[in-house]
């Protein structure tokens, strides 16, 4: 069974750093790219980003580029999005997702993390 | 980057009805048009792909079409569990951009 899991419900100062995960099982975890998606409280899906965890090859939205960081480590088949330097308005649920060759589509996703940031 | 725009932003419908989400991308994308549906709280779900291929699981009264340049989303029959957002995303270049989402209520 394919399953992908996140890691936990975090709160966070605005200036903290933060990694969360996503833990993929039931699949080769190097023959699908994971995605990355935003969704603010009340608002709409934001497509944030994609890496290969194969080659460890990753492009962004220009909307993220520059605030986060995506990663993949093969070795424990897990995905990672993170934060230097987090703001409040990185508040918002964050899901992953395993994104399919045949037309890019995201066929299995996480549960969600959600991010909260307040001072 | 290409915008995805999608239409209509909400509407209101009953169970039985059949409902129609359009979508029109800012420049071309072939077929590489996905749609997802939303509820609060859970993970998108993928309900078809490549703009007219009905996912494996997902009811036959999803179905999705393209003529030019707009793709659609039907709902034929509503269901109950059919109330949720509806989004469209193009994978044809990235960013993968979505639409802003049509919400489907009672």
């Amino acid at each position: 069974e394919v399953q992908l899991v996140q890691s936990g419900a975090e709160v966070k100062k605005p200036g903290e750093s933060l990694r969360i995960s996503c833990q993929v099982s039931g699949y080769n975890f190097v023959a699908y790219w994971i995605t990355w998606v935003r969704q603010m409280p009340g608002k709409g899906l934001e497509w944030m980003g994609r890496t290969d965890p194969s080659g460890s090859y990753t492009t962004y939205s220009p909307s993220f580029q520059g605030h986060v960081t995506i990663s993949a480590d093969k070795s424990v088949s897990t995905a990672y999005l993170q934060w230097t330097s987090l703001k409040a308005s990185d508040t918002a649920m964050y899901f992953c997702a395993r994104q399919r060759p045949t037309f890019g589509e995201s066929d299995y996703w996480g549960q969600g993390t959600l991010i909260t940031v307040s001072s | 980057d290409i915008q995805m725009t999608q239409s209509p932003p909400s509407l209101s419908a009953s169970v039985g009805d059949r409902v129609t989400i359009t979508c029109r991308p800012s420049q071309t994308i072939t077929i590489n048009l996905n749609w997802y549906q939303s509820k609060p709280g859970k993970a998108p779900r993928l309900l078809i792909f490549g703009a007219t291929v009905l996912q494996s699981g997902v009811p036959s009264r999803f179905s999705g079409a393209h003529s030019g340049a707009a793709f659609t989303l039907t709902i034929n029959t509503l269901q109950p569990e059919d109330f949720a957002t509806y989004y469209c995303q193009q994978t044809y270049s990235s960013p993968h951009t979505f639409g802003q989402g049509t919400k489907v209520d009672i």
